[in-house]
């Protein structure tokens, strides 16, 4: 039973337009959700966060929005840069950190 | 910041032979260190709680006598892959928490290649 799911396996973004990652979770009670970006044959990195007593939070070219009633959030990235190119994940630390499909991302020059 | 050095990056062993993988927290003491299992193209899955001082809580269907797993310090978390074979060839990540407003830092992760 996937708890966090990412549907979106893929994604193409030509550099300097918007990103945008989506992420569902099944569980209402979850309070707290995590970012992260990975490279391949790297560990995961701490990209961005929010509360579930927030509906946006922002950080640099990065901004995250929560839609609580929906069980929804989603990763803005604006500009979008080569850079970005990875895979980014949902997580939720519950009982143990709990991970999203993941979502590929490829921005294109 | 808090800084989780994994070892080896890479490894390639013959099947049937035991692979140990080092993940040590540098400049933190981590009383607790997780083990992440990943797959091509698919989600880092949790194999094991490992806890300082005490037995591993492994996630089911995870063989606890085949993914040994020691934390004899609080810098120090192992994990073993007894008698490897092919289907075991993976890349395995461990974590660390790092405080309490659910901050995690990941090794830079272990890909295994079991010939």
């Amino acid at each position: 039973d996937q708890q966090v799911k990412q549907n979106s396996p893929s994604l193409s973004v030509q550099e300097g337009r918007i990103s945008i990652l989506n992420c569902d979770y099944t569980n209402s009670m979850f309070d707290y959700f995590l970012w992260y970006k990975k490279y391949p044959a790297e560990g995961p990195t701490f990209l961005i966060s929010i509360s579930s007593i927030k509906d946006k939070n922002e950080d640099g070219r990065f901004t995250v929005f929560l839609n609580k009633s929906a069980k929804h959030l989603s990763l803005h990235i604006v500009p979008s840069q080569p850079g970005d190119s990875a895979v980014y994940f949902c997580a939720v630390p519950a009982s143990k950190l709990t991970f999203g499909t993941g979502t590929r991302l490829q921005v294109t020059l | 910041g808090a800084v989780v050095s994994q070892h080896p990056s890479w490894v390639i062993c013959k099947s049937g032979t035991s692979v140990k993988i080092e993940c040590r927290s540098l400049d933190f003491q981590a009383t607790t260190m997780f083990w992440y299992r990943q797959f091509p193209k698919q989600s880092l899955m949790l194999m094991a709680t490992s806890n300082e001082g005490s037995k591993a809580t492994y996630e089911q269907g995870v063989e606890k006598d085949k993914f040994l797993i020691n934390h004899a310090s609080l810098t120090l978390s192992t994990l073993t892959v007894t008698s490897a074979h092919p289907e075991d060839s993976s890349f395995y990540i461990c974590s660390a928490s790092v405080s309490q407003n659910y901050g995690y830092t990941f090794g830079s992760g272990t890909r295994l290649t079991v010939v």
